[in-house]
């Protein structure tokens, strides 16, 4: 079975900095591509990154570009996102999803806000 | 990065047969056979329901099927059920953005 488990949201002060994990389980992570993707409150899905099974390439909304990276660590079968310069409008839950969103995690709800 | 263009909402009774489209351009949902169809209800995480245009996962039932023609994709839902009432979004690939992907703005399905 397909798992994909997110930690490290939390509340962080406008300019701080998060660094959200997703463990896959149930596949084989080193095949796929990830993506990260957003919700708003009350608002609808954006993609904010994803990354190539060997992390030789990677793409950024454009909302978050300098500000986020994107990693994977496939011996570990992680999926990392190091949000930096966070702004308030990055509020938001944050899925971890597999390849082209087939599969996705739980989520985990980042508020920025002082 | 412009979201492709979905109704803010739709709505049908128990049984009937509703369509949700999802509008884009020659660029993404025109010029790929790659639109996705999700499922989220409240609170949820979303649930992918159509991929590659018209394809089922493993699973989903199939009074939910999907369609494309030119620049717009479509979700019918036949036979609806009170447990079909939840937020909808496609996604499309796409070629004219620095992200591979762009969701729909999303739609709201009521079950009347």
């Amino acid at each position: 079975e397909v798992q994909l488990v997110e930690s490290g949201g939390g509340l962080v002060q406008p300019g701080g900095s998060l660094r959200l994990s997703c463990a896959a389980s149930g596949f084989t992570f080193s095949s796929y591509w990830m993506s990260w993707v957003r919700q708003a409150p009350g608002k609808g899905l954006e993609w904010v990154a994803n990354i190539k099974q060997d992390g030789s390439e990677k793409y950024y909304v454009d909302s978050v570009k300098g500000r986020f990276t994107i990693s994977r660590d496939n011996a570990k079968n992680s999926l990392y996102l190091q949000m930096n310069s966070l702004r308030a409008e990055d509020t938001a839950v944050y899925y971890c999803a597999r390849d082209e969103a087939d599969y996705w995690g739980q989520g985990t709800l980042v508020t920025v806000s002082s | 990065q412009s979201a492709l263009t979905q109704p803010a909402s739709v709505s049908g009774s128990p049984g009937q047969s509703i369509t949700i489209s999802c509008t884009g351009t020659s660029s993404d949902v025109g010029g790929y056979n790659y639109v996705s169809w999700y499922q989220q209800h409240p609170g949820k995480a979303p649930k992918l329901m159509i991929y590659d245009v018209s394809n089922r996962p493993s699973g989903v039932s199939n009074r939910f099927s999907g369609s494309k023609s030119g620049n717009t994709a479509s979700l019918t839902i036949s036979g609806l059920q009170a447990e079909d009432e939840a937020d909808y979004y496609c996604s499309s690939y796409t070629s004219s953005s620095t992200l591979p992907y762009v969701f729909g703005t999303g739609t709201k399905v009521t079950v009347l």
